[in-house]
């Protein structure tokens, strides 16, 4: 089934580390794209890609780091510098126009 | 650039009555838009979309949408609701109103949807 997944579902992480989110698509799209969504606030995107080897800043993309070296994979790396991590990852690809999201993944930072 | 707004923050319907969630955006030509739909932690699902030509346009799980030039609105509907509707749904549009492929989209805040038995 084409599609994108997101692993792992639930993370937890000690402030100050490190941590990368996964997320792959088999739907040969050439764009994809990192949103952050808390409650109440709907979606923020962080960053995306348009395609390999090439990427953009969203509108909050202090804090996170991506990379975009194979069309299938964006990972996203939420550094120590992010103030608030705690959040829901969102995952989208597109090829035409709409966009596709995987299942997301909830990154809990204590 | 392209801003969307849905006005109700919540909504609540009791089963088998209809459900009308309201969007609107900014930009003045005819702008392409989208209607998504989420369950409580899960990812967004795809509801319909509107390009060009009619109008009203059908979508999943039994849910419409009317574009309206004149009000700056796509609003969404469904004649009746079931209880698995309970869900949040987003407005969205991209930069412009512009087709384009890998376009950034601009979100709604959503609309939290809560069915009474």
């Amino acid at each position: 089934d084409g599609g994108i997944t997101q692993s792992p579902k639930y993370l937890f992480r000690k402030e100050g580390q490190n941590v990368t989110l996964s997320c792959e698509q088999n739907l040969n799209h050439d764009a994809m794209y990192w949103y952050r969504q808390d409650p109440g606030q709907g979606l923020r995107l962080i960053y995306y890609s348009q395609i390999v080897n090439d990427f953009q800043k969203g509108d909050i993309a202090e804090g996170y780091s991506v990379s975009r070296e194979k069309k299938e994979s964006f990972p996203l790396t939420v550094t120590s510098a992010q103030k608030n991590p705690t959040a829901f990852y969102l995952c989208a690809s597109s090829g035409s126009g709409e966009q596709y999201f995987g299942p997301g993944t909830r990154l809990t930072v204590t | 650039a392209q801003s969307v707004t849905q006005p109700d923050i919540h909504i609540t319907v009791s089963e088998g009555a209809s459900l009308e969630l309201r969007c609107n955006y900014s930009y003045g030509a005819t702008p392409y838009l989208f209607w998504y739909v989420q369950s409580p932690g899960q990812g967004l699902q795809l509801l319909l979309k509107y390009f060009s030509g009619d109008t009203l346009v059908q979508g999943i799980k039994g849910f419409e949408a009317e574009f309206k030039r004149s009000q700056s609105s796509f609003n969404l509907r469904k004649p009746s609701v079931h209880w698995s509707d309970a869900a949040e749904y987003f407005c969205a549009v991209p930069p412009y109103g512009v087709k384009a492929a890998g376009n950034k989209l601009t979100f709604g805040g959503g609309t939290r949807v809560l069915v009474k038995p």
